[in-house]
């Protein structure tokens, strides 16, 4: 059974500083890894979507890494800003639905 | 942008009833999902739909609950005779494609709340 996990649970950082965030995933065999945002009592963002053939994806000041065999991705966010705030959730792809870790709350402060 | 629409966004019902959650995924999309998130816990995957059929549906999916495209725009879950452990936020979402390059799209969410 596929089990996603997201460490840490929970960041602080000062504006301005580059983080990375980890996600990991037991089965290999996934079709896509998509990392998502949302903010308290929100839906959930879309901020980007890595194919299982894939190693990077990037938009703006965001970079997801994908290694499938090692199960492993992370979210790189450079100069982080207060609105960089929320709860980062990464999902794996396993037949037709999405497998969530529980997240990673990032706090930023100006 | 496009978007998916859920409404309402926040629900309240007596335990025991039943309830519809709507939603209106984006117009080309072809994949339909109902998802749900307890307080506190992970987004859990509850049922996808495809043609007019249920794709795949998690353990959670059991015969309390349906989902239904009444018509060409909208895509409902149904829970009957609810309970308290249904409260929770439920997501529609929906991808244009199935499996590889699918990119799901989600709404902001139906608030349940049973009491």
């Amino acid at each position: 059974k596929q089990e996603v996990t997201q460490i840490p649970a929970a960041l602080s950082v000062p504006e301005g500083e580059n983080l990375v965030l980890n996600c990991s995933f037991t089965d290999s065999a996934i079709y896509n890894l998509q990392w998502f945002r949302q903010d308290p009592g929100k839906g959930l963002t879309s901020l980007l979507l890595i194919q299982s053939s894939q190693r990077e994806q990037t938009s703006g000041r965001l970079n997801a890494s994908l290694d499938k065999s090692s199960g492993r991705s992370t979210l790189y966010i450079a100069a982080s800003q207060p609105g960089d705030s929320a709860t980062y959730l990464c999902a794996v792809q396993a037949g037709t639905a999405l497998i969530f870790g529980k997240g990673t709350t990032l706090s930023v402060s100006s | 942008e496009p978007e998916v629409t859920q409404t309402p966004s926040h629900q309240v019902t007596q335990m025991g009833q039943e309830v519809i959650l709507r939603c209106v995924p984006i117009s080309n999309h072809l994949y339909f999902y109902w998802y749900r998130q307890i307080l506190g816990q992970k987004v859990e995957f509850l049922v996808s739909f495809y043609n007019n059929e249920i794709s795949e549906k998690s353990e959670i999916f059991d015969d309390q609950f349906s989902v239904e495209r009444p018509d060409g725009s909208n895509f409902t879950l149904k829970i009957r005779s609810t309970k308290l452990e249904d409260s929770a936020m439920y997501f529609c979402a929906s991808s244009e494609m199935d499996r590889v390059g699918t990119e799901a799209f989600f709404g902001q969410g139906t608030r349940l709340t049973v009491v």
